[in-house]
């Protein structure tokens, strides 16, 4: 089925530093959210984005909408040993007969300590 | 209140054998859907329930996959007649109306494992 493109697929960092991934899409979405999967578990929401230009924080993350609805942003801040995982955006139309998401195929995040 | 909770957590089965997987949402939730996530993959939608409304079951891939949703409650995802390639973790979420709708919550998944 139909996926984004999320980049990077990999990253190792050091403890402190920042911390940038994003996803694009073909299609245009009305709302794009992100998601973080530890190993042996569901995804957990992290942030949900329902305007083109929002910015969004929770805690050391920050999310955007793209002005064109096309793109989404994750940055994370002093980047901590428990931030290890994988993170995924997800998009969805208005619209649509489905309800469904569309995931990337992650981001996955290394720390070093 | 309790998360979205799935059941077993883990399965082991024969090639050929049917089996069933089940899903209790988050009480409230009108919407319930039916992922799989292959190793290393992102998610890929099966089904999607919403309140009374027939199913969509467009990202079934194949007959061999079916779900029920009983009560508008409680989901069952039934796999016959298993392959190999059916190997995965199964991913079960729920979401409220409204504006809530798009922010689904997910349980810890069903391993499983065709052999």
């Amino acid at each position: 089925g139909q996926q984004l493109n999320q980049s990077p697929q990999s990253m190792f960092i050091q403890e402190g530093e920042d911390v940038s991934m994003n996803c694009t899409s073909s299609s245009i979405f009305n709302t794009w959210l992100w998601y973080k999967q530890d190993p042996g578990e569901g995804p957990v929401l992290l942030i949900a984005l329902y305007k083109a230009g929002e910015l969004t924080s929770n805690g050391r993350l920050t999310a955007q909408f793209g002005i064109t609805r096309k793109d989404s942003f994750l940055n994370i801040s002093a980047s901590i040993p428990s931030d290890v995982g994988i993170y995924f955006c997800a998009g969805m139309n208005y619209g649509g007969s489905q309800g469904n998401l569309i995931f990337g195929k992650g981001t996955k995040l290394s720390v070093k300590p | 209140g309790a998360g979205v909770s799935q059941s077993p957590s883990n399965k082991v089965t024969e090639k050929g054998k049917d089996v069933e997987l089940r899903c209790d949402p988050i009480s409230g939730h009108t919407a319930l859907y039916w992922y799989r996530q292959s190793l290393g993959q992102g998610l890929e939608f099966l089904i999607y329930f919403q309140g009374n409304s027939a199913p969509d079951k467009s990202g079934l891939p194949s007959d061999r996959f079916s779900a029920e949703r009983t009560g508008g409650s409680v989901s069952t995802l039934t796999i016959q007649r298993t392959q190999q390639e059916d190997s995965a973790v199964y991913l079960c979420a729920s979401s409220s109306s409204g504006t809530g709708l798009y922010e689904q919550y997910f349980g810890p998944g069903t391993r499983l494992t065709v052999t």
